[in-house]
């Protein structure tokens, strides 16, 4: 069955530095979309991504986060600088039209230190 | 702002049992629902998507109710296995326009052999 793939896994990095976290989707999607879930917390929408531009984000998607899809596979997230809030569970997700079931990768587990 | 509030937080039941998990949303506007399960440290997979106009979907021993009018939805789970312990998240997603998901907190189930 086609999936996510959410590389690393668990990412581990300095207050202040950038990280990038990768996300494979699945191949004949379209939409693209990164949440995140602080530990013990809910799942908290970042952005959402189609045809090569943001579609929408939220007001946690500040100018330190961007998201690009620099080839035809991969979808990525930078956080430029990081904070000790932003340790948290991030998960990419696609769908192939807007209205049918999201695929979640795994996640990547960010600790800021 | 459409909130999801998910009830119980936490279940135990031993195995064999049917069960039933709530999900209750504000606004009724939404576009559809969907529930996840999630594991331990792992992603979120999808178990059912409801659109707003449907009444229930099924899926092997799982069935899933919307009430639109009501702001709710249930999970239904049929003689419950050990290996149905996990997170239950339901997530709505608002009338066409949007994209995002607003999660639930979850309900943790434990099912004992």
């Amino acid at each position: 069955e086609p999936e996510v793939t959410q590389t690393p896994s668990h990412q581990v990095t300095q207050m202040g530095q950038e990280v990038i976290l990768r996300c494979v989707p699945i191949s004949n999607h379209l939409y693209f979309y990164w949440y995140r879930q602080i530990l013990g917390q809910k799942v908290e929408f970042l952005v959402s991504f189609y045809n090569n531009e943001i579609s929408e984000k939220s007001e946690i998607f500040d100018d330190q986060f961007s998201v690009e899809r620099p080839d035809g596979s991969n979808f990525t997230l930078k956080i430029r600088s990081t904070k000790l809030e932003d340790s948290a569970m991030y998960f990419c997700a696609s769908t192939g039209t807007g209205g049918s079931v999201q695929y979640f990768g795994a996640g990547t587990r960010l600790s800021v230190l | 702002k459409q909130e999801v509030t998910q009830i119980p937080a936490a279940l135990s039941v031993p195995e064999g049992e049917n069960l039933v998990l709530n999900c209750s949303f504000t606004d009724s506007a939404i576009y559809n629902l969907q529930w996840f399960r999630q594991d331990p440290g792992k992603g979120l997979t999808s178990l059912l998507l409801i659109q707003s106009s449907q009444r229930e979907q099924t899926s092997g021993r799982l069935n899933a109710s919307l009430d639109k009018s009501s702001g709710r939805s249930t999970l239904y789970i049929a003689a419950s296995q050990p290996g149905d312990s996990a997170t239950y998240l339901c997530a709505v997603r608002r009338t066409s326009g949007t994209y995002k998901y607003i999660f639930g907190t979850g309900t943790r189930l434990k099912v004992l052999a």
